[in-house]
Parts: structure tokens; C-alpha cells; sequence
């Protein structure tokens, strides 16, 4: 069971839109829609911001959303904000009823 | 209000056992599975496990297989993890997490710290 593949980082001024892919297999991503992404600031827990593919929990602006194609899921982040930088996680179901997390993504607010 | 309530940091030697511990509260403790996550220092996170207080059914990453054991007690609404022999590799925070139906890890505790050191 490997880990999801994340870009190590991307970076964006205030304002942008940044976009972070999650790319697994037919038996993780490709195979369902649970799909998760987790936002993590330094010495936090994580906290879930998509789930679903492309559902934002209660609290969550809408600034952030979620999409899949194929294998491959995506969290975009729109009209980037000095508070969104931090770690960013996807997560996925799998076809062996466990979960597998994505490597992480460090998102840099220029 | 979901909460989950983790036991506190802990030092150990490598070879001690450890059990650490993760309350719920605020929903039906037994509906719902519980999963354990690593993070070791300055690393991402890795899934290791789930359990489902309800029955104690239990599922295991194969890479956390045969070296942690998952267990729950639902008359405490408590859920554990345990090592036999803990090792220097072992030091990391360990997070626990609520499954929520949609299979997503919607509710999670604030960490235990676990340092192994000689």
C-alpha cells in the first residue's frame, strides 16, 4: 500500500490560486469517491477541509474545493490567504478497507 | 460536541511497553471507527490502523501490522495503542482520528507525543 503522491511544495502570492494534486491508483482515488484533503499548521492536528472529493465541511470557506479525474484528485485553493499557508494532506479509501494518506504538500503564501 | 481526548506525552526506553489511550465523547462512541495516525518528526502522515469499538473489529496497514495492536474498550469510550517493544524508530506523535460514514477522518485528537531514547 504506498502513499498517495502529493507535490513536496507549492507556493502562490495573496490573492492567487494554487491547485495540489493527490495521484493513487485504480484501488485508492480512481476506485471511490473518498477522498479527503487535512490542512496542518505547525505543532497542530490536522483538520479535515474536503471530503466527498469536493464537500467542504461546515466552517470551511469556499475559497477551498475539491475535484477528481481518474486516478487523481485535486484541491484548489482560490484567493490565497497569509493563513493557508501550512501542510496540506489528501487521503483516500482503498479496496483493502483501510486508508492511505498522500506524502504532504507544504504550501508557501508568497 | 465530538471530542477526542488523547493521554499525555510520554519518554520511554527502547524495549518498554506502551499503551496510549484516546477518549471519546459527544456521539455514540460505538458507531463510528477509530483510526490511529503517525507523524513522525517532521514527516507526513501515515495511517495505521482503524478499530470499531462497536465489535473491536480491527484493520491494519501492512507496514503497522504485527507491531502495534489497536484495541478498544467501549464501556470507557476509550480506544488504544499499544506497543510490546518500543524502539528508537518508534518516536514520533500519534494522533487518533474519528471515521466519520463517508469514510473521512472527521474528528481528531490533539496528539500524544511517544519519545524513545536510551
Amino acid at each position: 500500500q504506498s502513499a498517495l503522491t502529493q507535490p513536496a511544495s507549492v507556493s502562490g502570492s495573496p490573492g492567487q490560486s494554487i491547485t495540489i494534486s493527490c495521484t493513487g491508483t485504480s484501488s485508492d482515488v480512481g476506485g471511490y469517491n473518498y477522498v479527503s484533503w487535512y490542512q496542518q499548521h505547525p505543532g497542530k492536528a490536522p483538520k479535515l477541509m474536503i471530503y466527498e472529493v469536493s464537500n467542504r465541511p461546515s466552517g470551511v470557506p469556499d475559497r477551498f474545493s475539491g475535484s477528481k479525474s481518474g486516478n487523481t484528485a485535486s484541491l484548489t485553493i482560490s484567493g490565497l490567504q497569509a493563513e493557508d499557508e501550512a501542510d496540506y494532506y489528501c487521503s483516500s479509501y482503498t479496496s483493502s478497507s483501510t486508508h492511505v494518506f498522500g506524502g504532504g504538500t507544504k504550501l508557501t503564501v508568497l | 460536541e465530538v471530542q477526542l481526548v488523547q493521554s499525555g506525552a510520554e519518554v520511554k526506553k527502547p524495549g518498554e511497553s506502551l499503551k496510549i489511550s484516546c477518549k471519546g465523547s459527544g456521539y455514540s462512541f460505538t458507531s463510528y471507527w477509530i483510526g490511529w495516525v503517525r507523524q513522525m518528526p517532521g514527516k507526513g502522515l501515515e495511517w495505521m490502523g482503524i478499530i470499531y469499538p462497536g465489535d473491536s473489529d480491527t484493520r491494519y496497514s501492512p507496514s503497522f501490522q504485527g507491531q502495534v495492536t489497536i484495541s478498544a474498550d467501549k464501556s470507557i469510550s476509550t480506544a488504544y495503542l499499544q506497543w510490546s517493544s518500543l524502539k528508537a524508530s518508534d518516536t514520533a506523535m500519534y494522533y487518533c482520528a474519528r471515521i466519520s460514514l463517508t469514510e473521512t477522518h472527521d474528528y481528531w485528537g490533539q496528539g500524544t507525543l511517544v519519545t524513545v531514547s536510551s
